[in-house]
């Protein structure tokens, strides 16, 4: 168990809806990472929240926003869904910024999302 | 730009037997750390170990090592007396201070299967 824990585990919903990944960090950890699994794309960083601030952002569509609370959980919404938005997404977290090259990102379980 | 690459989709091997998991890696910084993460079946993705670019010594957590050859920007994941547990997928992840903040690229990764 990485400490990291993420709400739901599953997700089946239609297109053209939106729904709302949440994600708890590690105890202590700061930063908080998304990131897209897909059978055709990878392994895809999507953005980086640190202490409640957008710190990075990677391949994320405009159809999708992310923030992180006061009390660091952090929630992923994803709208006018399409079939093409099915995928695992991931949370995952660390100490730091993200600066440093070894600050080790720890994944939550996932929440799989089908979109049908 | 940063790229990794493990060239082998899929690999077996006898249980209690050691497999390498190939990793070349390609960056242009000279600081940068190197990750390998385990994706079994369930999905999660778990934490094995860390090398840092500097680092003089191979990284090594219990069974698993790292054979890290920075000359030839090689990665390997030695795992060693294999067990059925160990059946999983494995991704090498590259991390360096070029990179957007904490960002962290993801090769496309090995299916490992381990034999009885």
């Amino acid at each position: 168990d990485s400490g990291v824990t993420q709400t739901p585990k599953h997700l089946i919903t239609a297109t053209g809806q939106r729904v709302t990944l949440r994600c708890s960090p590690r105890s202590g950890d700061l930063s908080v990472y998304w990131y897209q699994q897909s059978l055709d794309q990878g392994l895809q960083f999507l953005i980086q929240y640190y202490n409640g601030e957008e710190r990075a952002k990677g391949n994320i569509l405009e159809r999708f926003s992310a923030q992180q609370f006061p009390d660091l959980h952090s929630e992923l919404n994803l709208s006018s869904l399409e079939l093409g938005d099915s995928a695992l997404y991931f949370c995952a977290s660390s100490v730091g910024l993200g600066g440093s090259v070894s600050d080790t990102q720890y994944f939550g379980p996932g929440t799989r999302l089908t979109v049908l | 730009a940063q790229k990794i690459t493990q060239t082998q989709p899929g690999m077996f091997v006898q249980e209690k037997e050691a497999v390498t998991l190939d990793c070349t890696y390609d960056t242009s910084d000279q600081s940068y750390g190197l990750f390998w993460y385990k994706q079994p079946s369930s999905g999660e993705m778990i934490f094995l170990i860390y090398q840092g670019s500097y680092d003089e010594q191979n990284a090594t957590e219990g069974r698993y090592s790292l054979n890290f050859q920075k000359a030839r920007k090689s990665a390997n994941l030695v795992i060693s007396a294999s067990q059925l547990g160990d059946s999983a997928m494995y991704f090498c992840a590259m991390r360096d201070r070029n990179t957007n903040a904490g960002k962290s690229t993801f090769g496309d990764g090995t299916t490992l299967t381990v034999k009885p």
